[in-house]
């Protein structure tokens, strides 16, 4: 595909279950980001994959939250034990990751997770 | 801690006007300086990149501007249209993740 994609659009859980979000990036994007969006704000940054390893994960909120990238394409992004809090837009952008100030990130439509 | 602001919230105006958008940043070592577009229910769109080395860029009716070293800059819209209507974000890249602000929301009305 020519741009990023995130399964599912919508998830709704109940609270205490697991959920997994997944993302594909574009293709040649060696670099991926997850962003968590709430209603009426700005996206917040949550984890950066450089290929397979996390460069940076500073943003994820606790130990619920885990992400993954084993084969340094497709993403998955992990949350147990769901809460209410965590109800928001999960954003995941890719780019080029070549380190240049002219390195757009590209962002996929999202996925709504909603936890009852 | 970079912190990113973005005014007004909310902004309406009639089909047609000239609009200025303001976004201001804490920490003026930054890699770029993004500017988004989201619609409803949908992701964010690049709009333009200003890189750290730059003053501005323009796209068509878009025109951003960048002041490092007062951390600021602003997209100005020409001649608003009713398909101009979305939220737009800043967003600044100083550390390989981008920082938003909170957004505009437009409406431009016929």
């Amino acid at each position: 595909g020519a741009g990023v994609s995130q399964t599912p659009s919508n998830k709704v859980t109940e609270k205490g279950k697991y959920v997994e979000l997944r993302c594909d990036p574009i293709s040649g994007h060696t670099a991926l980001y997850w962003y968590r969006q709430s209603l009426g704000q700005g996206p917040e940054f949550l984890i950066y994959f450089q290929g397979t390893g996390a460069a940076d994960d500073s943003g994820l909120p606790n130990d619920r939250f885990f992400a993954v990238r084993p084969e340094g394409s497709v993403s998955t992004l992990k949350i147990q034990r769901t809460e209410r809090g965590d109800s928001a837009v999960y954003l995941c952008a890719s780019s080029l990751g070549e380190g240049l100030t002219t390195d757009t990130q590209y962002f996929g439509p999202g996925t709504r997770l909603t936890v009852l | 801690k970079q912190e990113v602001t973005q005014i007004p919230a909310a902004l309406s105006v009639p089909e047609g006007e000239n609009l200025v958008l303001n976004c201001s940043f804490t920490d003026s070592a930054i890699y770029n300086l993004q500017w988004f577009r989201q619609d409803p229910g949908k992701g964010l769109t690049s709009l333009l990149l200003i890189q750290s080395s730059q003053r501005e860029q323009t796209s068509g009716r878009l025109n951003a501007s960048l002041d490092k070293s007062s951390g600021r800059s602003t997209l100005y819209i020409a001649a608003s249209q009713p398909g101009d209507s979305a939220t737009y974000l800043c967003a600044v890249d100083n550390t390989d993740k981008l920082i938003f602000g909170t957004g505009t929301r437009l409406q431009v009305f016929p």
